[in-house]
């Protein structure tokens, strides 16, 4: 089952930053974060992952509470191509990728 | 990077038949995985490869699905004896052995069982 909990369904105007949050309370030390999101008709894409420390790349920034029990996903300007399904994932290094339902984001011109 | 591919991009089957599908990993990842999704779920795993090995399935794979990677490249999924409840999108995913790498996923293959 997935260790994740995530609202169902989100909005965001176009050019502000989404901010994406999941809540994983059970979390253990060697589970690290992960973030995919899926567009419509196309297979999940990877975005970004991270332990502790938070993280950014190219695509988002990965902000890791201290206490690591909950995590935001954020997209600092989002675009109508960043309307898709975000899955915020825990695993071990060792781990299958397990998904929930994720959110859906919606980006509203 | 050509990505993940996958063959067919759809299918339509009459009950009782068998399907095949086949997914082609990114040439140097040596972990191939399967997962089905359907409407508004999130994509659940079947099994994995490293190299020709199986090394997981899930019960969620009835002994009518059965899977292979006979050259630990491409991969193979096979349903026997359709049903309607095996209508759904298929997905391949490889990765590289690390310890973080993230899966590359194909864009999978929709199977409509009629």
């Amino acid at each position: 089952d997935a260790k994740t909990t995530q609202p169902p369904s989100m909005d965001c105007a176009e050019g502000r930053a989404a901010n994406l949050p999941c809540n994983h309370s059970t979390i253990s030390g060697n589970e690290y974060v992960y973030w995919y999101r899926q567009i419509h008709s196309q297979g999940p894409q990877y975005i970004i992952h991270g332990l502790k420390n938070n993280e950014t790349n190219e695509m988002a920034s990965l902000i890791i509470t201290e206490d690591r029990k909950s995590s935001t996903l954020i997209l600092p300007h989002a675009t109508l191509r960043d309307t898709a399904v975000y899955y915020c994932i825990v695993r071990t290094s060792y781990d299958k990728v397990i998904f929930g339902p994720g959110t859906s984001l919606s980006v509203i011109p | 990077d050509t990505g993940v591919s996958q063959d067919p991009r759809h299918k339509i089957t009459k009950r009782g038949q068998n399907v095949t599908f086949r997914c082609d990993p990114i040439s140097e990842h040596n972990r191939l995985y399967w997962y089905r999704q359907t409407l508004g779920q999130g994509p659940e795993f079947l099994t994995y490869f490293q190299n020709e090995a199986q090394l997981e399935k899930s019960r969620l794979l009835s002994d009518r699905f059965s899977a292979e990677r006979p050259k630990g490249s491409f991969s193979t999924l096979e349903i026997q004896r359709t049903e309607q409840g095996d209508s759904a999108m298929y997905l391949c995913a490889s990765s590289l052995p690390g310890e973080l790498s993230p899966l590359h996923f194909g864009n999978g293959t929709r199977l409509t069982v009629t």
